[in-house]
C-alpha cells in the first residue's frame, strides 16, 4: 500500500526559504520509472505542478518557478525534500506530495494528505 | 508553453450524463489524466492514459481523447460526484507537467 505524507512549517515569513519533506512507504524510489513529485493548490484555486524527481535522479521543475525550486531524494530514509526560496504571499497554498510512474505517463496515482503553508510576516 | 483549457463549471441533473472537456493543441497526441477533488478532500485519480480507470473507480467514469479535446464522461451522475475535476498531461516537448484550470461539477 502506497502512502505519502508531507511535513514542514505551517507559517513562513516572506523572503524565507520553505523546506517541505515527503516521507513515503509502499514503494521504492529505486524502481525504474517511479517518481515523487510536488503539487500545490492555493485556497480556492487550481492545482499547480511544482517538481518531480525520478528513480534515476532526473528532475523536472515548473519552468515558471525553476529558479526557486530544488528537489532532492534520500532513498534509504524514503524521503523527498522540496526547497522553495524567496517565498511570498502568493506561495500560500496546500502542498501535496504525489507518486508517479513513467509506465503511466506520470499519472499522479497516489497523493499525500497535503500540508497547508501560509506565507505571512 | 502548453495550455489546457477547461470550462469553469458544468451542471447536470442526477442520473444524467456529465461531460467535462479539456482543450489543448493536438491533445490527442498526449495522454490525459483526470482527477476528482471533492470539497475539502485530496485529489483522486479517476482516469489515466486517456480512458483507463484505476481500481476502485466506478465504470460510470470514462474518458476519451481526440483532436484538440479530451473528455471526461460521468454517466448516471450521483450527488457524490459533485466535485472539482482537473485534467493533466505530461508535455514531453517541454518536459512539463500541465494541469487544466479545473471544472466544478454541480449536481442539480
Amino acid at each position: 500500500q502506497i502512502t505519502l505524507k508531507e511535513s514542514g512549517p505551517t507559517l513562513v515569513k516572506p523572503t524565507q526559504t520553505l523546506t517541505l519533506t515527503c516521507t513515503f512507504s509502499g514503494f521504492s524510489l529505486t524502481t525504474t520509472g517511479v517518481g515523487v513529485g510536488w503539487v500545490r493548490q492555493p485556497p480556492g484555486k487550481a492545482l499547480e505542478w511544482l517538481a518531480l524527481i525520478y528513480w534515476n535522479d532526473d528532475k523536472q521543475y515548473n519552468s515558471s518557478l525553476k529558479n526557486r525550486l530544488t528537489v532532492t531524494k534520500d532513498t534509504p530514509t524514503k524521503q523527498v525534500v522540496l526547497r522553495m526560496t524567496n517565498v511570498g504571499p502568493v506561495d500560500t497554498a496546500t502542498y501535496y506530495c504525489v507518486h508517479s510512474d513513467r509506465i503511466t505517463d506520470d499519472a499522479f496515482d497516489m497523493w499525500g494528505q497535503g500540508t497547508m503553508v501560509t506565507v505571512s510576516s | 508553453s502548453y495550455v489546457l483549457t477547461q470550462p469553469p463549471s458544468v451542471s447536470v441533473a442526477p442520473g444524467k450524463t456529465a461531460r467535462i472537456t479539456c482543450g489543448g493543441n493536438n491533445i490527442a497526441g498526449k495522454t490525459v489524466h483526470w482527477y476528482q477533488q471533492r470539497p475539502g478532500q485530496v485529489p483522486v485519480l479517476v482516469i489515466f492514459f486517456d480512458s483507463d480507470r484505476p481500481s476502485g473507480i466506478p465504470e460510470r467514469f470514462s474518458g476519451s481523447n481526440s483532436g484538440d479535446t479530451a473528455t471526461l464522461t460521468i454517466s448516471g451522475v450521483e450527488a457524490g460526484d459533485e466535485a472539482d475535476y482537473f485534467c493533466h498531461v505530461w508535455d514531453r516537448s517541454s518536459d512539463q507537467q500541465i494541469f487544466g484550470g479545473g471544472t466544478k461539477l454541480t449536481v442539480l
